[in-house]
């Protein structure tokens, strides 16, 4: 079974400052993890994805995470807060065995920009 | 493009009444959809896998009774939530599987039930 632990369901940042969000994960087996964003009323929209190979993983909007395997951790960082980017962000893990793709999802990080 | 629509995206009914909701996959054909929930301020339970021409498998505590899931063609899923309650007000939320690729989400569909 596989689970994931966001750290902090609240994060408040300054326009332009650092955006740091905390996934850990926990899986049997080498996992595939995904960060989500939702805006408020709608579904959730793909920010990147982590399967095999580089353990940096670019997304869109200027976002991007490291697998840690050692620290199980897969952090979602963006250089600069722009008010758009306030949102939920949710972390989510699913096992790389095909066929197996059920998504099990973090509790959720709401992030507030401070202008 | 959307790859993937909700059909209604808000829906209000009374209670002992049911509610159907439609997930389309307009990009691909997809023979397995997933439906969660979403409380307010909480993250996404998956209630149930389905799969094209076959039952859907629901995930354990989700009443298969209560939700009936339809997955009728390769691009087409329906969720009823037969005899509704106020506690089943919630957003349900579609996805579609592409294979060897990603799950796609749906809009959502908000749900009160009076």
């Amino acid at each position: 079974a596989q689970s994931v632990t966001q750290l902090g369901s609240h994060v408040s940042v300054s326009e332009g400052a650092l955006v740091l969000l905390r996934c850990n994960y926990s899986s049997s087996v080498p996992p595939y993890l995904f960060w989500y964003v939702q805006y408020p009323n709608q579904g959730l929209q793909l920010l990147l994805k982590y399967t095999t190979g580089a353990t940096l993983v670019k997304g869109i909007n200027g976002f991007e995470a490291e697998f840690k395997k050692s620290e199980t951790s897969f952090h979602l960082t963006k250089p600069s807060a722009h008010m758009s980017d306030a949102a939920e962000y949710f972390c989510a893990v699913t096992l790389s065995n095909f066929g197996n793709e059920k998504l099990t999802f973090g509790t959720g990080t709401r992030l507030t920009i401070i202008p | 493009g959307a790859v993937v629509s909700q059909h209604p995206s808000w829906v209000i009914c009374k209670s002992g009444t049911s509610v159907k909701i439609e997930c389309r996959s307009l990009d691909f054909q997809a023979t397995t959809m997933f439906w969660y929930r979403q409380f307010p301020k909480q993250s996404l339970m998956l209630m149930a896998t389905s799969n094209e021409g076959s039952k859907a498998t629901y995930e354990q505590g989700v009443e298969k009774d209560k939700f009936l899931i339809n997955h009728a063609s390769l691009t087409l899923s329906t969720l009823t939530v037969t005899s509704a309650h106020p506690e089943d007000s919630s957003f349900y939320i579609c996805s579609v599987l592409r294979r060897g690729s990603e799950q796609f989400f749906g809009p959502g569909t908000r749900l009160t039930v009076l």
